[in-house]
């Protein structure tokens, strides 16, 4: 079945430390997205990319980075400088070209910091 | 001001209603709109997606753009407890890939 996988699905980090969250997606999208959901505050974009090797900063990108090396995959890394990392990760995918592209969503990676 | 705009509720209703969730937007280059339904601790769950104004149907729930005024719903006949879950409003402008969420409504429907 075609799909967005996330992992892991829990993740704890204790403070000062780096963690990536993986994302791969088999749709044969060409864009993929990293949304933060924290509650009461809908879903922030992170970052997005529409083609391999290319991606742009969303609304909060600053503690984050992404590579996007294969057209399936979008790791995500929340860095030390991310000052309150606790939340809810989302990644998600799109057909990127032309009028048409629903965004399809993974089942989300929850980081906790300790 | 937000691009969307969404009640958050939450929204209590008794099994069997017809439930309506309604979404405002600013901006009127909008003309891809998306209804996601997301359970506690899941992704969201693309539910209906509608392209400019007009009604779409399938099943018990039926997606609403009103372009002229800036205001989509969706509405839920029947409603089941396991309807109950946060619902999210979408839309994106055309050949755009960036994609504007409203803050999401929590839905119970209680038995």
């Amino acid at each position: 079945d075609g799909g967005i996988t996330q992992s892991p699905k829990y993740l704890f980090r204790k403070e000062g430390q780096n963690v990536t969250l993986s994302c791969e997606q088999n749709l044969n999208h060409d864009a993929m997205y990293w949304y933060r959901q924290d509650p009461g505050q809908g879903l922030r974009l992170i970052y997005y990319s529409q083609i391999v090797n290319d991606f742009q900063k969303g609304d909060i990108a600053e503690g984050y980075s992404v590579s996007r090396e294969k057209k399936e995959s979008f790791p995500l890394t929340v860095t030390s400088a991310q000052k309150n990392p606790t939340a809810f990760y989302l990644c998600a995918s799109s057909i990127s070209t032309g009028n048409t592209g629903e965004l399809f969503f993974g089942e989300g990676s929850r980081l906790t910091v300790l | 001001q937000k691009e969307v705009e969404q009640d958050p509720g939450p929204l209590s209703v008794p099994e069997g209603a017809i439930v309506s969730l309604n979404c405002t937007y600013s901006n009127s280059a909008f003309q891809y709109f998306m209804w996601y339904r997301q359970y506690s601790r899941k992704g969201p769950e693309l539910l209906m997606y509608t392209y400019s104004s007009g009604n779409k149907e399938d099943g018990r729930f039926t997606a609403q753009v009103d372009k002229s005024s800036k205001y989509i719903s969706l509405f839920i006949r029947d409603s089941q407890p396991s309807d109950s879950a946060t619902y999210l409003c979408a839309m994106r402008v055309y050949n755009f890939n960036k994609f504007y969420f409203g803050s999401g409504t929590k839905l119970n429907v209680k038995p």
